[in-house]
Protein backbone atom coordinates (compact mmCIF):
# COMPACT_ATOMS: atom_id res chain seq x y z
CA UNK A 1 0.00 0.00 0.00
CA UNK A 2 1.41 3.74 -0.94
CA UNK A 3 2.48 5.61 2.49
CA UNK A 4 0.91 8.88 0.62
CA UNK A 5 -2.42 9.93 -0.19
CA UNK A 6 -2.82 12.57 -3.10
CA UNK A 7 -6.03 13.95 -5.16
CA UNK A 8 -6.71 12.06 -8.41
CA UNK A 9 -6.99 14.81 -10.52
CA UNK A 10 -6.95 18.75 -10.80
CA UNK A 11 -7.46 21.05 -13.17
CA UNK A 12 -5.98 24.67 -13.90
CA UNK A 13 -5.51 27.74 -15.67
CA UNK A 14 -1.96 29.12 -17.65
CA UNK A 15 -0.57 31.72 -15.45
CA UNK A 16 -1.81 30.48 -12.45
CA UNK A 17 -0.25 28.79 -8.70
CA UNK A 18 -1.52 25.01 -8.46
CA UNK A 19 -0.78 23.47 -5.23
CA UNK A 20 -1.31 19.42 -4.49
CA UNK A 21 -1.76 18.76 -0.99
CA UNK A 22 -0.73 14.87 -0.03
CA UNK A 23 -1.52 13.42 2.95
CA UNK A 24 1.11 10.73 4.89
CA UNK A 25 -0.29 10.77 8.35
CA UNK A 26 2.64 7.80 9.31
CA UNK A 27 5.61 9.03 8.18
CA UNK A 28 8.79 7.70 10.12
CA UNK A 29 11.27 10.13 11.78
CA UNK A 30 13.65 9.17 9.02
CA UNK A 31 11.18 9.52 5.79
CA UNK A 32 11.97 12.69 4.11
CA UNK A 33 9.06 13.91 1.34
CA UNK A 34 9.67 13.54 -2.14
CA UNK A 35 7.77 14.42 -5.65
CA UNK A 36 7.78 13.66 -8.89
CA UNK A 37 6.79 14.39 -12.21
CA UNK A 38 5.73 11.95 -15.12
CA UNK A 39 4.89 12.74 -18.67
CA UNK A 40 3.29 9.93 -20.60
CA UNK A 41 5.78 7.00 -21.91
CA UNK A 42 8.87 8.88 -19.75
CA UNK A 43 10.32 8.34 -16.51
CA UNK A 44 9.23 9.76 -13.35
CA UNK A 45 11.42 13.26 -13.24
CA UNK A 46 12.40 14.49 -9.27
CA UNK A 47 10.88 17.98 -8.56
CA UNK A 48 12.05 18.09 -5.28
CA UNK A 49 12.17 16.81 -1.52
CA UNK A 50 12.33 18.07 1.67
CA UNK A 51 12.33 17.09 5.30
CA UNK A 52 10.60 19.85 6.75
CA UNK A 53 9.42 23.65 7.03
CA UNK A 54 10.15 24.78 3.29
CA UNK A 55 11.95 24.12 0.54
CA UNK A 56 12.07 25.88 -2.42
CA UNK A 57 13.89 25.38 -6.26
CA UNK A 58 13.82 26.82 -9.62
CA UNK A 59 10.61 24.68 -10.81
CA UNK A 60 8.64 24.56 -7.02
CA UNK A 61 8.07 24.99 -2.93
CA UNK A 62 7.29 22.54 -0.96
CA UNK A 63 5.84 23.00 2.16
CA UNK A 64 5.34 20.70 5.41
CA UNK A 65 3.97 21.82 8.65
CA UNK A 66 5.89 21.10 12.04
CA UNK A 67 3.95 17.79 12.06
CA UNK A 68 4.94 16.16 9.30
CA UNK A 69 1.87 14.40 8.73
CA UNK A 70 1.31 16.09 5.15
CA UNK A 71 2.99 18.20 2.58
CA UNK A 72 1.97 20.75 -0.61
CA UNK A 73 3.54 21.09 -3.70
CA UNK A 74 3.35 24.71 -4.97
CA UNK A 75 3.74 25.19 -8.92
CA UNK A 76 3.97 28.93 -9.57
CA UNK A 77 2.46 30.09 -13.00
CA UNK A 78 1.52 27.06 -14.55
CA UNK A 79 1.91 26.34 -18.12
CA UNK A 80 0.41 24.30 -20.53
CA UNK A 81 4.10 21.83 -20.26
CA UNK A 82 3.00 20.95 -16.58
CA UNK A 83 0.21 18.76 -17.71
CA UNK A 84 1.60 15.27 -15.87
CA UNK A 85 1.29 13.27 -13.22
CA UNK A 86 2.64 13.95 -10.08
CA UNK A 87 3.37 11.91 -7.26
CA UNK A 88 4.49 12.28 -3.44
CA UNK A 89 6.19 10.04 -1.76
CA UNK A 90 7.92 9.39 1.64
CA UNK A 91 11.60 7.14 1.80
CA UNK A 92 14.10 6.93 4.77
CA UNK A 93 17.78 6.44 3.66
CA UNK A 94 17.72 3.38 4.86
CA UNK A 95 14.31 2.74 2.99
CA UNK A 96 15.54 2.77 -0.49
CA UNK A 97 12.52 1.37 -2.60
CA UNK A 98 9.86 3.96 -3.46
CA UNK A 99 6.56 3.23 -3.14
CA UNK A 100 4.48 4.99 -5.59
CA UNK A 101 0.45 5.52 -5.30
CA UNK A 102 -1.41 6.48 -8.76
CA UNK A 103 -0.58 10.34 -8.35
CA UNK A 104 -2.27 13.43 -9.10
CA UNK A 105 -2.71 14.05 -12.87
CA UNK A 106 -3.06 17.71 -13.05
CA UNK A 107 -4.84 18.87 -16.06
CA UNK A 108 -3.34 22.89 -17.17
CA UNK A 109 -5.91 24.50 -19.96
CA UNK A 110 -4.78 27.69 -21.90
CA UNK B 1 27.03 15.18 -16.52
CA UNK B 2 25.02 12.20 -18.51
CA UNK B 3 21.95 11.06 -17.18
CA UNK B 4 20.43 7.70 -16.08
CA UNK B 5 20.49 5.77 -20.07
CA UNK B 6 18.40 2.45 -20.78
CA UNK B 7 18.86 0.19 -23.99
CA UNK B 8 16.51 -0.63 -26.09
CA UNK B 9 13.83 2.13 -26.03
CA UNK B 10 11.20 -0.34 -27.08
CA UNK B 11 11.16 -3.94 -27.85
CA UNK B 12 8.43 -6.72 -28.74
CA UNK B 13 8.78 -10.36 -27.49
CA UNK B 14 5.95 -13.17 -27.41
CA UNK B 15 4.99 -15.43 -24.86
CA UNK B 16 7.11 -17.62 -23.50
CA UNK B 17 10.25 -15.75 -24.23
CA UNK B 18 13.09 -13.88 -22.62
CA UNK B 19 13.97 -10.34 -21.99
CA UNK B 20 17.04 -8.36 -21.16
CA UNK B 21 16.96 -4.71 -20.22
CA UNK B 22 19.57 -2.78 -19.44
CA UNK B 23 20.64 0.29 -17.26
CA UNK B 24 23.79 2.83 -16.79
CA UNK B 25 22.86 4.78 -13.71
CA UNK B 26 24.25 8.40 -13.53
CA UNK B 27 27.54 9.41 -13.38
CA UNK B 28 28.28 9.20 -9.48
CA UNK B 29 25.26 6.65 -8.48
CA UNK B 30 26.54 3.54 -7.33
CA UNK B 31 22.80 2.26 -6.40
CA UNK B 32 20.29 0.70 -9.40
CA UNK B 33 16.39 -0.03 -8.78
CA UNK B 34 14.13 -1.24 -11.34
CA UNK B 35 10.60 -0.42 -11.17
CA UNK B 36 7.57 -1.94 -13.81
CA UNK B 37 4.94 0.67 -15.00
CA UNK B 38 1.83 -0.73 -16.21
CA UNK B 39 -0.62 1.81 -18.29
CA UNK B 40 -2.43 4.21 -15.91
CA UNK B 41 -0.76 2.88 -12.70
CA UNK B 42 2.12 4.69 -10.38
CA UNK B 43 5.65 2.22 -10.50
CA UNK B 44 6.10 -0.76 -8.91
CA UNK B 45 9.50 -1.32 -6.77
CA UNK B 46 11.07 -4.86 -8.50
CA UNK B 47 14.08 -4.96 -7.26
CA UNK B 48 17.73 -3.24 -5.68
CA UNK B 49 20.95 -3.64 -6.61
CA UNK B 50 24.10 -2.23 -4.71
CA UNK B 51 27.88 -3.97 -4.55
CA UNK B 52 26.40 -5.98 -7.39
CA UNK B 53 23.57 -7.81 -4.98
CA UNK B 54 20.30 -7.63 -4.72
CA UNK B 55 19.58 -5.44 -1.32
CA UNK B 56 15.90 -5.27 -1.53
CA UNK B 57 12.96 -7.02 -4.04
CA UNK B 58 9.36 -6.29 -4.58
CA UNK B 59 6.63 -8.97 -4.99
CA UNK B 60 7.20 -9.85 -8.39
CA UNK B 61 8.28 -13.70 -9.35
CA UNK B 62 11.26 -15.18 -9.70
CA UNK B 63 11.30 -14.87 -13.13
CA UNK B 64 12.34 -11.18 -12.58
CA UNK B 65 16.05 -11.40 -11.78
CA UNK B 66 18.89 -9.33 -12.45
CA UNK B 67 22.53 -8.33 -12.07
CA UNK B 68 24.47 -5.36 -11.10
CA UNK B 69 28.42 -5.04 -12.78
CA UNK B 70 31.22 -3.64 -11.46
CA UNK B 71 30.98 -0.04 -13.23
CA UNK B 72 27.25 0.32 -11.54
CA UNK B 73 24.95 -0.97 -14.68
CA UNK B 74 22.88 -3.43 -14.37
CA UNK B 75 20.48 -5.68 -16.12
CA UNK B 76 17.06 -6.42 -16.12
CA UNK B 77 15.94 -9.94 -17.04
CA UNK B 78 12.40 -11.69 -17.29
CA UNK B 79 11.94 -15.13 -18.12
CA UNK B 80 9.04 -17.26 -19.40
CA UNK B 81 7.00 -13.82 -20.50
CA UNK B 82 3.49 -13.60 -20.02
CA UNK B 83 1.28 -10.94 -21.42
CA UNK B 84 1.09 -9.31 -18.27
CA UNK B 85 4.50 -8.34 -18.34
CA UNK B 86 4.10 -5.65 -21.12
CA UNK B 87 4.57 -2.15 -19.29
CA UNK B 88 7.70 0.60 -18.98
CA UNK B 89 10.31 -0.67 -17.36
CA UNK B 90 11.98 2.04 -15.30
CA UNK B 91 15.43 2.12 -13.94
CA UNK B 92 16.17 4.36 -10.86
CA UNK B 93 20.09 5.23 -9.96
CA UNK B 94 21.07 6.82 -6.51
CA UNK B 95 24.32 7.35 -4.60
CA UNK B 96 23.75 4.95 -1.32
CA UNK B 97 26.69 6.75 0.96
CA UNK B 98 24.97 10.12 1.60
CA UNK B 99 23.51 10.34 4.86
CA UNK B 100 20.27 12.13 3.44
CA UNK B 101 17.63 10.24 1.65
CA UNK B 102 18.69 8.73 -1.60
CA UNK B 103 17.13 10.91 -4.18
CA UNK B 104 16.76 8.53 -7.12
CA UNK B 105 16.53 9.67 -10.66
CA UNK B 106 14.65 7.42 -13.17
CA UNK B 107 15.69 6.92 -16.65
CA UNK B 108 13.51 7.40 -19.99
CA UNK B 109 12.26 3.51 -19.66
CA UNK B 110 11.91 0.47 -22.05
CA UNK B 111 8.41 0.30 -23.11
CA UNK B 112 7.83 -3.85 -23.41
CA UNK B 113 5.45 -4.95 -25.42
CA UNK B 114 3.87 -9.08 -24.63
CA UNK B 115 2.38 -10.61 -27.76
Amino acid sequence: LAKTTQPISMDSYEGQEVNITCSHNNIATNDYITWYQQFPSQGPRFIIQGYKTKVTNEVASLFIPADRKSSTLSLPRVSLSDTAVYYCLVAGGDTDKLIFGTGTRLQVFP
Amino acid sequence: DAGVTQSPTHLIKTRGQQVTLRCSPKSGHDTVSWYQQALGQGPQFIFQYYEEEERQRGNFPDRFSGHQFPNYSSELNVNALLLGDSALYLCASSHRVTKEADTQYFGPGTRLTVL
